[in-house]
């Protein structure tokens, strides 16, 4: 099976700008999950996503959103971009049948300026 | 946010040897895992571990689930160099919301 696969994998923006990033799951996971990971604050749970609706959320600002489409491929989105938003983007699939077992894709790195 | 307390932080070592990191937390957790990230990419799970006192190999490795359920160990037996790379552990308390620990960084000379 392929593997979690994100696009883009890179991205420059400046702030005030929004960005939009996908993440198409292994073939057959219906939860989608997103993470932030920043060389401060290391890996932080941003959503998760199960048949279109987000069953977990973590503490992070509501410029911060998602959503799933019934394929399962889901997409986030930062609005009114902060310089503190430069960070690696992390999607994770999971079969849900062993809650917690995710599976990461490459990830996007966004640079704001 | 909550994170995991995972040590130690780096670990410099020599080709060959055996390593060993381990993962805290005053939560239990119903799930531990424990993935490793190479640079410029995305953390890809080792091993997961479901019940309290499991210990489970893949390959070198090998992991287990504290019985208290509050902490996780990793070991690397004979160390090669493509082991190179950060380690983190992780813990869900049920759902799909991974808590991570800081990372181990395994540097090995040759």
């Amino acid at each position: 099976k392929a593997g979690v696969t994100q696009t883009p994998r890179y991205l420059i923006k400046t702030r005030g700008q929004q960005v939009t990033l996908s993440c198409s799951p292994i073939s057959g996971h219906r939860s989608v999950s997103w993470y932030q990971q920043t060389p401060g604050q290391g890996l932080q749970f941003l959503f998760e996503y199960f048949s279109e609706t987000q069953r977990n959320k973590g503490n992070f600002p509501g410029r911060f959103s998602g959503r799933q489409f019934s394929n399962s491929r889901s997409e986030m989105n930062v609005s009114t971009l902060e310089l503190g938003d430069s960070a690696l983007y992390l999607c994770a699939s999971s079969d849900d049948w062993r809650p917690g077992t995710q599976y990461f894709g490459p990830g996007t790195r966004l640079l704001v300026l | 946010g909550q994170q995991l307390n995972q040590s130690p932080q780096s670990m410099f070592i020599q080709e060959g040897e055996d390593v060993s990191m381990n993962c805290t937390s005053s939560s239990i957790f119903n799930t531990w895992l424990w993935y490793k990230q190479d640079p410029g990419e995305g953390p890809v799970l080792l091993i997961a571990l479901y019940k309290a006192g499991e210990l489970t190999s893949n390959g070198r490795l090998t992991a287990q689930f504290g019985i208290t359920r509050k902490d996780s160990f990793l070991n690397i037996s004979a160390s090669i160099p493509s082991d190179v790379g950060i380690y983190f552990c992780a813990g869900s308390q049920g759902a799909q919301k991974l808590v991570f620990g800081q990372g181990t960084r395994l540097t090995i000379n040759p």
